[in-house]
């Protein structure tokens, strides 16, 4: 099964930093999602890659399949991004349905 | 816009008494599943179904059972809640599983007293 790790466990920002999580995993993946979840509950999918590189207005997230290992940044950062977010694996063993999720990271962004 | 709904967002039992959370989809995806979160945790997946074929996870409790009655909706029912129960319950869809991208509904957050 595999373990996924995300660091930091707890993130607080200014507005306008630049901001990195990181996650990591132990065995081969086919897909990676960063995940958002506001308090109230209620997530939503920001990014699923495989492979490089994908950016989304203001988030910018990347994966390196060797290392195992990949990076959610958000650019200008402001107070509406605070949010937990987790780091989502499909593994390449096992139910292909079945996501592993990283115990999250929470943000705070302050004005 | 196309999306998964879940009702209600906020459901209180009492301790024993059956409870059922509720879950539609217009995405017409094949797959449907259902999380349990706990405070600060991650989202823990209870069963899901692949169209009508139902997909029990092995530690998933007797307590817990689900039923698809078509491509739109799906449910979840509690038959003795416990004070143990009490979570954030995510309803999300996928198209054909796999590694697809799941699209997760607001959730429902349950209070057992």
């Amino acid at each position: 099964k595999n373990e996924v790790e995300q660091s930091p466990q707890n993130l607080t920002a200014q507005e306008g930093e630049f901001i990195t999580i990181n996650c990591s995993y132990s065995v081969g993946i086919s897909a990676l999602h960063w995940l958002q979840q506001h308090p109230g509950g209620g997530i939503v999918s920001l990014f699923m890659l495989s492979s490089g590189k994908k950016k989304h207005g203001r988030l910018i997230a990347t994966i390196n399949i060797q290392e195992k290992h990949s990076s959610l940044h958000i650019t200008a950062s402001h107070p509406r991004d605070s949010a937990v977010y987790i780091c989502a694996v499909h593994d390449l063993s096992g139910s292909a349905r079945q996501l592993t999720f990283g115990s999250g990271t929470q943000l705070t962004v302050l004005p | 816009d196309a999306m998964v709904i879940q009702n209600p967002r906020y459901q209180v039992t009492q301790f024993g008494k059956p409870v059922t959370l509720s879950c539609s989809q217009t995405l017409n995806h094949n797959v449907m599943y259902w999380y349990q979160q706990k405070s600060s945790q991650a989202p823990k997946l209870l069963f899901h179904y692949y169209d009508k074929d139902f997909n029990n996870e092995a530690d998933t409790p007797d307590n817990f059972q689900s039923r698809r009655p078509n491509t739109s909706f799906c449910f979840l029912d509690i038959r003795s809640p416990g004070l143990g129960d009490a979570a954030m319950y995510l309803c999300a869809t996928s198209d054909s599983g796999g590694d697809d991208e799941q699209f997760f509904g607001p959730g429902t957050r349950l209070t057992v007293l």
